[in-house]
């Protein structure tokens, strides 16, 4: 079965790194998240992607955020200077289309800031 | 805004002892009701998607049902390997998706 997958799955940076999350998504699929889920916290949402653009984003992903999708199959997330507080696990997920569609996740990558 | 409240966060069943997990949202257009599981160290998998009040769902133990105001996640005779958070989560006119905390499933042998 087709499935979503994430690269590193453990990441450790020193605070003020640059840190690219990368994510191929299902090859069908046309529209890509981010979520983010703080240890102990809920799963949420930071950015929607499709036909190569931001389609919506959260309060969360301010300016030190970027995504981008560089080739027909990866799809990446940038975090420019990262803080102690950006430390948790980051989920890529695709969908068929947008509305209503079950998004498919990636097992995350643990992002570590030290 | 649009809100999604899961209880109990913590539910402890014998292996074969049924139960009910409650999912209250407050989505705005809503698109789906989604409910996924999730184990340790891993992303959320899929399992349902609700769109109407009254639609039920299925899958081996599961069920899953809707209202206007909340949806329900009924595991009949479960079996350890049941054991797992349990995520609810809306889609509204917005097409991201909205989070509970979830329940963390505990089935005992």
């Amino acid at each position: 079965e087709p499935e979503v997958t994430q690269t590193p799955s453990h990441q450790v940076t020193q605070m003020g790194q640059e840190v690219i999350l990368r994510c191929v998504p299902i090859s069908n699929h046309l529209y890509f998240y981010w979520y983010r889920q703080i240890l102990g916290q809920k799963v949420e949402f930071l950015v929607s992607f499709y036909n190569n653009e931001i389609s919506e984003k959260s309060e969360i992903f301010d300016d030190q955020f970027s995504v981008e999708r560089p080739d027909g199959s990866n799809f990446t997330l940038k975090i420019r200077s990262t803080k102690l507080e950006d430390s948790a696990m980051y989920f890529c997920a695709s969908s068929v289309t947008g509305e209503g569609q079950p998004q498919h996740f990636g097992d995350g990558t643990r992002l570590s800031i030290l | 805004e649009d809100q999604v409240t899961q209880s109990p966060e913590a539910l402890r069943l014998q292996e074969g002892e049924s139960s009910s997990l409650n999912c209250s949202y407050t989505v705005s257009g809503l698109r789906g009701l989604f409910w996924y599981r999730q184990d340790p160290g891993k992303g959320p998998e899929f399992l349902f998607t609700l769109y109407s009040a009254g639609e039920e769902k299925e899958k081996e133990r599961l069920k899953a049902t809707l209202t206007k105001k909340e949806s329900f996640l009924h595991i009949t005779a479960p079996k350890p390997e049941d054991s797992a958070t349990y995520l609810c989560a809306g889609s509204g006119s917005a097409r991201q998706l909205t989070f509970g905390s979830g329940t963390q499933l505990t089935v005992l042998p």
